[in-house]
């Protein structure tokens, strides 16, 4: 079956490093999105992509950035891990003229 | 400014209850869907109603949507243990891409 896959579920790292979170769905969905959960404020969007080599900010996009060199895969990377970036980060993915996203299971970030 | 805006509510009810939450945003949409997050896994879709649509049903679940109040209410009837889960509401501006802009959910339990 097709689904959307998340890595790690769980990671811990320090202030300043830099962190991958990777995002994998095997739907060959053009549409691919990182949203971090956080209490209080529900989902809020990182960035998001449209197809291949195309990426765009969302609301959150600071210290956040995203590639796509493929349809499969959007990686979200921090580049400097801050204690503001602990959360749950989950990806999503749509098809095109899609009604409804498929989420992955989430990466649970701790920042130290 | 966050679209899909549920009242904050923890709804405790019993099984065989019905369930309403309700959600508001503020600016025009194309259409508005709700997902279910069981604790500690990702956001499933529930149901999509469309902006030129005043209500909705699919199995146990009924959704409507009002334009003129932009709100939308999700009810639940004959509510079951597995209900319990945190429900959000988001909105989609444009047909098709699915960036979505979610609420920050309710927060449901069914007492068995």
């Amino acid at each position: 079956d097709a689904e959307i896959t998340q890595s790690p579920r769980h990671k811990i790292t320090e202030t300043g490093r830099q962190v991958t979170l990777a995002c994998h769905q095997t739907w060959n969905h053009n549409n691919m999105f990182w949203y971090r959960q956080d209490l209080g404020h529900g989902l809020r969007l990182i960035h998001y992509s449209y197809g291949v080599q195309d990426t765009n900010k969302g609301e959150v996009s600071d210290g956040y950035s995203v590639s796509r060199s493929n349809t499969e895969d959007l990686p979200l990377t921090l580049e400097s891990a801050a204690s503001s970036q602990t959360s749950v980060y989950f990806c999503a993915s749509s098809p095109p003229g899609g009604t409804e996203a498929f989420f992955g299971q989430g990466t649970r970030l701790t920042v130290v | 400014s966050q679209q899909g805006e549920e009242d904050p509510q923890a709804l405790s009810i019993q099984e065989g209850e019905n369930a309403t939450m309700n959600c508001s945003y503020k600016t025009s949409i194309n259409n508005l869907q709700w997902y279910r997050q069981n604790s500690g896994r990702g956001l499933v879709h529930l149901i999509l109603i469309r902006s030129n649509e005043r209500e909705k049903h699919s199995g146990r679940l009924r959704v409507t949507l009002d334009t003129s109040k932009k709100s939308s209410s999700l009810l639940i009837t004959a509510s079951r243990a597995a209900d319990t889960a945190s429900y959000f509401c988001a909105t989609a501006k444009t047909y098709g891409n699915n960036r979505l802009a979610f609420g920050k959910g309710n927060q449901v339990v069914v007492i068995p």
